[in-house]
C-alpha cells in the first residue's frame, strides 16, 4: 500500500482567495486522483494528474478553479481559486497502488469558505 | 460505465456479522467490484476487491455471485469501528473509481 500525506488537514479562507493543498507519496506513483466530497455527499473526481503531462479534468471542473500541478512521481498540488461558499467540502487525494488498480487515499483537506 | 445500487443505511449488533449487499446487473466481464469504506472525517480505505472468485482478507470476505450482478461485503465480526460508509464500486476504462451514495453501515453496542 502507499502512504499519502496531505496538507493542510483543514483551512478556512476568505471568499475571493485560492488555497493549494499538497499531497505527498512515499512511494513513485503515476496516477494521482483528486477528487471533491460536498458536505452530506459521495465523493466526485475532480481530475488525473500524470506527472509529465496536464491533468486530465471531469465535466463540470475547469483548470481556471482547479490548477493542478505535479511536477515529479511522488507529489501533487491542487489549487482552489477565487473561493467562494460553495467551494466548501473536502479535497482528497488518492493513487494507485499498483496491484489490479487499487487506489489509496490521503485523510482529506476540510475546506470551509466564509 | 457499469453502475451499483446498495441500501442507503443498515444496523448491525456488536460481534454479529455485517453482510452488505450491492447489486451492479450491468458489470462487464473484465470489471473488477472494489469495496471502499469512509470512517467519519477520515479518507476512504481500501477494503477488498474481486472478479469471479469469493475472497476473503483479514478485513472482510466478498462473495459474488456466480452471474456477476451481485455481491455482499461480510464483516465476520464487527465492532464499533466498522461503523463508517461502505462503497461498493467499479473501475472505468479510465482507471477512475466512481463512487456511489454507499451504504451507512451503524454498529451498535
Amino acid at each position: 500500500s502507499a502512504v499519502i500525506s496531505q496538507k493542510p488537514s483543514r483551512d478556512i479562507c476568505q471568499r475571493g482567495t485560492s488555497l493549494t493543498i499538497q499531497c505527498q507519496v512515499d512511494s513513485q506513483v503515476t496516477m494521482m486522483f483528486w477528487y471533491r466530497q460536498q458536505p452530506g455527499q459521495s465523493l466526485t473526481l475532480i481530475a488525473t494528474a500524470n506527472q509529465g503531462s496536464e491533468a486530465t479534468y471531469e465535466s463540470g471542473f475547469v483548470i481556471d478553479k482547479f490548477p493542478i500541478s505535479r511536477p515529479n512521481l511522488t507529489f501533487s498540488t491542487l489549487t482552489v481559486s477565487n473561493l467562494s461558499p460553495e467551494d466548501s467540502s473536502i479535497y482528497l487525494c488518492s493513487v494507485e497502488g499498483g496491484q489490479e488498480n487499487i487506489q489509496y487515499f490521503g485523510a482529506g483537506t476540510r475546506l470551509s469558505v466564509l | 460505465d457499469a453502475k451499483t445500487t446498495q441500501p442507503p443505511s443498515m444496523d448491525c449488533a456488536e460481534g454479529r456479522a455485517a453482510n452488505l449487499p450491492c447489486n451492479h446487473s450491468t458489470i462487464s466481464g473484465n470489471e473488477y467490484v472494489y469495496w471502499y469504506r469512509q470512517i467519519h472525517s477520515q479518507g476512504p480505505q481500501y477494503i477488498i476487491h474481486g472478479l469471479k472468485n469469493n475472497e476473503t482478507n483479514e478485513m472482510a470476505s466478498l462473495i459474488i455471485t456466480e452471474d456477476r450482478k451481485s455481491s455482499t461485503l461480510i464483516l465476520p465480526h464487527a465492532t464499533l469501528r466498522d461503523t463508517a460508509v461502505y462503497y461498493c464500486i467499479f473501475i472505468n476504462q479510465g482507471g477512475k473509481l466512481i463512487f456511489g451514495q454507499g451504504t451507512e453501515l451503524s454498529v451498535k453496542p
